[in-house]
């Protein structure tokens, strides 16, 4: 199977920071690559997928990046409702995989 | 608005079984394949199985592979997974997801609420 790994695995940030979350493919999966946010107790919504196309009613702070192996998530000015986890999966195969996830914490 | 809303879990012994129903509303139902994904407690996400629209193919995680078993009824917008033989690394949230098709990858769009399994003696 498709190992994703995360990095960071928690970042600490303030309301209006740039977090930038890096997800890596352990082969590459072309652009099939899609990011959810988790909040406590609740079940992880859909956010980006291919990559960097934004599902509807997501803001636009939210951008993702990179191809083959090497991705990006980035919040661009955080706000108080982003502070989640946040887990990257791959789309390559039908055995999908998720990443170990990446906690944005209040500083 | 598309729904999905999972029953079934609870408390069950090792060894023991455990059928999970996720019923859907608000979407053309047998279009679509259908997932189970899991979350064990302070864990990651897990996939753990896929059904096509048609309930003709399926694909499931080596993890539970032998063991569970994901069906649908599409006259009553319904996946079903049957959990056999349970273990104590069952022990998770189950959740549902309908898949989404874009530029050849399958995404999960929509997700129910979760349905809790425990499996302790």
């Amino acid at each position: 199977d498709i190992q994703m790994t995360q990095s960071p695995s928690s970042v600490s940030a303030s309301v209006g920071d740039r977090v930038t979350i890096t997800c890596r493919a352990s082969q590459g999966i072309s652009s099939w690559l899609a990011w959810y946010q988790q909040k406590p107790g609740k079940a992880p919504k859909f956010l980006i997928y291919a990559v960097s196309s934004l599902q509807s009613g997501v803001p636009s702070r939210f951008s993702g990046s990179g191809s083959g192996t090497d991705f990006t998530l980035t919040i661009s000015g955080l706000q108080p409702e982003d502070f989640a986890t946040y887990y990257c999966q791959q789309a390559n195969t039908f055995r999908w995989t998720f990443g170990q996830g990446t906690k944005v914490e209040i500083k | 608005e598309v729904q999905l809303l999972e029953s079934g879990g609870g408390l069950v012994q090792p060894g023991g079984s455990l059928r999970l129903s996720c019923a859907a509303s608000g979407l053309t139902f047998s279009s679509y394949p259908m997932t189970w994904v899991r979350q064990a407690p302070e864990k990651g996400l897990e996939w753990v199985s896929t059904i096509n629209g048609a309930g003709s193919s399926t694909n499931y995680a080596d993890s539970v592979r032998g063991r569970f078993t994901i069906s649908r009824d599409n006259s009553k917008n319904t996946v079903y997974l049957q959990m056999n033989s349970l273990r104590a690394e069952d022990t998770a949230v189950y959740y549902c997801a309908k898949l989404y098709y874009y530029a050849s990858g399958y995404y999960f769009d929509y997700w129910g609420q979760g349905a809790l399994v425990t499996v302790s003696s």
